[in-house]
């Protein structure tokens, strides 16, 4: 049971490439959630899914897309990458019927140059 | 949501107790109080949550006061390992998803 796992653990892009980032998780759980953390900062929300088939905007969903693959899987994809994009991207997911204990994966460390 | 107001940091010795408070004034009724931490460079854990009676776990316990404007986070015997960035969030569970603030950043020393 790996719990939410997340690839590539390091990136570094030039402005203006793409890329896609890739989280799964083994717990069945319904909801999954993208969050980015900049330097000294709390985490935000990007976009999450709520069940399998629905994607919504969060706080700060702009540059940015989602694809719910299936229920195990929640991809977050920068089509063209920007410097105010470097951040510490964490994906998360939660089962709506335990409340909202989310569990996070161990995050992907980006910098755009 | 409503808004939460932390300390920025505490210091804590090990193996005494960590009391972490938060204030949320304007929780609603149907609000839940949510802890999380994160340790350094690693993705936020969940440790707790309640909404208006005590409530207690393996890693910590929680103590929300009559009037639900403020509560604390205790970590009964801390270790060095507890060091970390704590976030308390309030949270409608008809919501979505969680609002982390800054949190408040523990050291536990030796």
């Amino acid at each position: 049971n790996a719990g939410v796992t997340q690839t590539p653990k390091f990136q570094v892009l030039k402005t203006g490439q793409s890329m896609t980032l890739q989280c799964a998780q083994d717990m069945n759980h319904n909801s999954m959630y993208w969050y980015r953390q900049d330097p000294g900062m709390g985490l935000r929300l990007i976009y999450y899914s709520a069940s399998e088939g629905t994607t919504d905007k969060g706080e700060v969903p702009n540059g940015y897309n989602v694809s719910r693959l299936n229920k195990r899987e929640f991809s977050l994809r920068l089509e063209s990458a920007a410097p105010s994009q470097t951040s510490v991207y964490f994906c998360a997911s939660s089962e709506r019927s335990r409340g909202h204990e989310q569990y996070f994966g161990p995050g992907t460390r980006l910098t755009v140059t | 949501d409503a808004k939460t107001t932390q300390p920025t940091s505490m210091d804590c010795a090990e193996g005494r107790a960590a009391n972490l408070p938060c204030n949320h004034s304007t929780i609603s009724g149907n609000e839940y109080v949510y802890w999380y931490r994160q340790i350094h460079s690693q993705g936020p854990q969940y440790i707790i949550h309640g909404l208006k009676n005590n409530e207690t776990n393996e890693m910590a316990s929680l103590i929300i006061t009559e009037d639900r404007k403020s509560s604390t986070l205790i970590l009964p015997h801390a270790t060095l390992r507890d060091t970390a960035v704590y976030y308390c969030i309030v949270f409608n569970q008809a919501g979505t998803a969680l609002i982390f603030g800054k949190g408040t950043t523990l050291s536990v020393s030796s």
